[in-house]
């Protein structure tokens, strides 16, 4: 299986900061990588696909890159609504997996 | 917009069984292939199955396989999850969502609580 590593678990921050979350794969995985935005109690939101691709209706402050094995969620400008736990999900191979999570609070 | 509703998550004894359902609305369900994933109470997100558009090619994790069956009916627009010898490691949230050929999981059910425990 590959296994998703995510850094930081958990991050402080203030609104209008910058924040950058880190994705690292076990094994080589292209561009197949989405990111998701979760809030408590709520289902997961997909943010990014194909590492970079932003989906519709989602801010233009976030945006991804990478490939390979390492990849990156970048959030400019953090917003109030933007405290969140975010995950990255690789789709190379079977099973699909998932990153441990990293939660986004406000300093 | 498509939008997922899922259903049927329950208290159950270890060793029992449960059903959930899935159904669909506001995109071409038989379109997509269809995904189960859950999460337990404080953990991070685990992907269970999914199962392509027909019906004739399904994958599971290893931690559910002989256990879980996932099935669809497209007439119906709706996806279900048979789970057979539940143990308190399938205690979780479960969701649906469609999977698109590029790899995302978009939209994404509320989600149904299954709890395992005597």
């Amino acid at each position: 299986d590959i296994q998703m590593t995510q850094s930081p678990s958990s991050v402080s921050a203030s609104v209008g900061d910058r924040v950058i979350i880190t994705c690292r794969a076990s094994q080589g995985i292209s561009s197949w990588l989405a990111w998701y935005q979760q809030k408590p109690g709520k289902a997961p939101k997909l943010l990014i696909y194909t590492s970079s691709s932003l989906q519709s209706g989602v801010p233009s402050r976030f945006s991804g890159s990478g490939s390979g094995t390492d990849f990156t969620l970048t959030i400019n400008s953090l917003q109030p609504e933007d405290f969140a736990t975010y995950y990255c999900q690789q789709s190379s191979t079977y099973p699909l997996t998932f990153g441990g999570g990293t939660e986004v609070e406000i300093k | 917009e498509g939008e997922l509703v899922e259903s049927g998550g329950d208290l159950v004894q270890p060793g029992g069984s449960l059903r959930l359902s899935c159904a669909a609305s506001g995109f071409t369900f038989s379109n997509y292939w269809m995904t189960w994933l859950r999460q337990a109470p404080g953990r991070g997100l685990e992907w269970v199955a999914n199962i392509n558009q027909d019906g004739t090619a399904k994958n599971y994790v290893d931690s559910v396989k002989g256990r879980f069956t996932i099935s669809r009916d497209n007439a119906k627009n709706s996806l279900y999850l048979q789970m057979n010898s539940l143990n308190t490691e399938d205690t979780a949230v479960y969701y649906c969502a469609p999977y698109s050929s590029y790899g995302w999981l978009d939209p994404w059910g509320q989600g149904t609580l299954v709890t395992v425990s005597s």
